[in-house]
């Protein structure tokens, strides 16, 4: 069956250091992959889209990688501040279809002072 | 611009009643969705539109109706609402036309009793 893992569930990480979080699928061909950022109470808001033929995409403190024969993404950011601290989710467009996402679990990220 | 907006923020159910939720966008965006979301799941797709008058089953449809009457509106319906039907539901909006990125509402957290 089609599965999206967002490896952790929950990421402790010092204030400065990079965090790294994983977004792992299976029986998917995925022509784009985002991230989004959501905080308690609030909706998910949009962060970066990577395409299939991209490795990699840059915004700021913010680095996505997409390996599809590994099928996995990598979302870091560099120089983590507290304010960074927020669930982060991974999310698959089908290339038919290409409206629709589907979503993994989330990683819920604290950077602490 | 007010983005994305869901009424009612709150709303507790009786088992059976009926009820509506509102979106609105004010982004002039052609496809908007409705998703749930519950603790350990991630957010599910439950109905979507790609243009005014016309609505498509997501993932978990069941239980729910769907209209879009107006191009910035986009309504959801429980007919007769059941326990398994709490959540928190967003709404999101995308422009379509090779623009994926979805701009989401600030949820709506429905509670059935």
């Amino acid at each position: 069956s089609q599965k999206i893992e967002q490896n952790s569930e929950a990421l402790n990480i010092q204030e400065g250091k990079t965090a790294t979080l994983t977004c792992n699928y299976t029986n998917y061909s995925p022509a784009y992959l985002q991230w989004y950022r959501q905080d308690p109470g609030r909706g998910p808001v949009f962060l970066l889209l990577i395409r299939e033929n991209e490795k990699e995409k840059r915004k700021e403190r913010l680095k996505v990688t997409f390996d599809t024969t590994l099928k996995q993404s990598l979302f870091h950011i560099t120089a983590s501040q507290p304010a960074d601290s927020a669930t982060y989710l991974c999310a698959l467009n089908r290339l038919q279809g290409a409206q629709k996402l589907v979503f993994g679990q989330g990683t819920r990220l604290t950077i602490n002072p | 611009n007010a983005g994305v907006t869901q009424t009612p923020k709150f709303r507790v159910l009786k088992t059976g009643q009926s009820m509506t939720l509102l979106c609105a966008q004010d982004m002039n965006h052609e496809y908007m969705y409705w998703y749930r979301q519950d603790p350990g799941m991630g957010l599910r797709l439950i109905h979507y539109s790609v243009g005014e008058g016309t609505t498509a089953k997501g993932e978990v449809p069941d239980g729910y109706n769907v209209s879009r009457l107006k191009k910035q509106n986009f309504l959801l319906g429980l007919e007769s609402a059941a326990p398994s039907q709490t959540s928190v539901y967003f709404c999101a909006s995308s422009y379509g036309s090779g623009r994926y990125e979805q701009y989401f509402g600030p949820g709506t957290r429905l509670t059935v009793t």
